[in-house]
């Protein structure tokens, strides 16, 4: 298994530019999360997703839209890019069971926007 | 609403010592679960350990053991005969409720980043 895979690594956008942040598993996980990491603080969540067609909001949506058609994919959408959404970006799934139902993480996209 | 304060921004330690790194938390779910994470330098998140509310007895995974004490609403992490590849941020973390929508929301603290000196 691949895990959590997200795409791209590294990525720098100009103010008002739209992107979108991809994130796929394949762990047949029901349940997916978008975080951020600011510089010197933790994780914040910005969407999540329990299932397929079923998305809600986190802490900090603002900014970001969200659609999952497929149990594999949660991809993120930057509308209008901000200085202030410079952070790097984790993906992360998780499912009813486990340790917890721990979160496994992406690597991370790290953004930058000018 | 859940909220997690690690008030440690910094700690060192002795390679071969014990350290403790703090967590306390706050919420009014009678179920949660408690999680350290620790994140290198190269930035990846790597679960550590995990306490449920219920759980009786206090977690125990290797070199790392999860000081649970309900009543104070606290969730030490001790890590025993650190090592220097211990280096790195640690973060605490909670996911509130039971069931549902829970699952894939984990409310995290600020981290303690952990030095281990040869």
């Amino acid at each position: 298994n691949a895990g959590v895979t997200q795409t791209p690594k590294f990525q720098v956008l100009k103010t008002g530019q739209s992107m979108t942040l991809q994130c796929a598993q394949d762990m047949n996980h029901e349940y997916m999360s978008w975080y951020r990491q600011d510089p010197g603080m933790g994780l914040r969540l910005i969407h999540y997703s329990v299932g397929a067609g079923i998305t809600d909001q986190g802490e900090v949506p603002n900014g970001y839209n969200v659609s999952r058609s497929t149990t594999e994919d949660f991809p993120l959408r930057l509308l209008s890019a901000a200085p202030s959404q410079t952070s790097v970006y984790f993906c992360a799934s998780s499912y009813r069971g486990g340790v917890g139902h721990e979160q496994f993480f992406g690597p991370g996209t790290r953004l930058t926007v000018l | 609403a859940q909220k997690i304060t690690q008030t440690q921004p910094g700690m060192f330690v002795q390679e071969k010592e014990a350290v403790t790194l703090d967590c306390t938390y706050d919420t009014s779910d009678q179920s949660y679960g408690l999680f350290w994470y620790k994140q290198p330098s190269s930035g990846e998140m790597i679960f550590l350990i995990y306490q449920g509310s219920y759980d009786e007895q206090n977690a125990t995974e290797g070199r790392y053991s999860l000081n649970f004490q309900k009543a104070r609403k606290s969730a030490n992490l001790v890590i025993s005969a650190s090592q220097l590849g211990d280096s790195a941020m640690y973060f605490c973390a909670m996911r509130g409720g039971a069931g549902g929508t829970s699952y894939g929301k984990l409310t995290f603290g600020q981290g303690t980043i952990l030095t281990v000196h040869p």
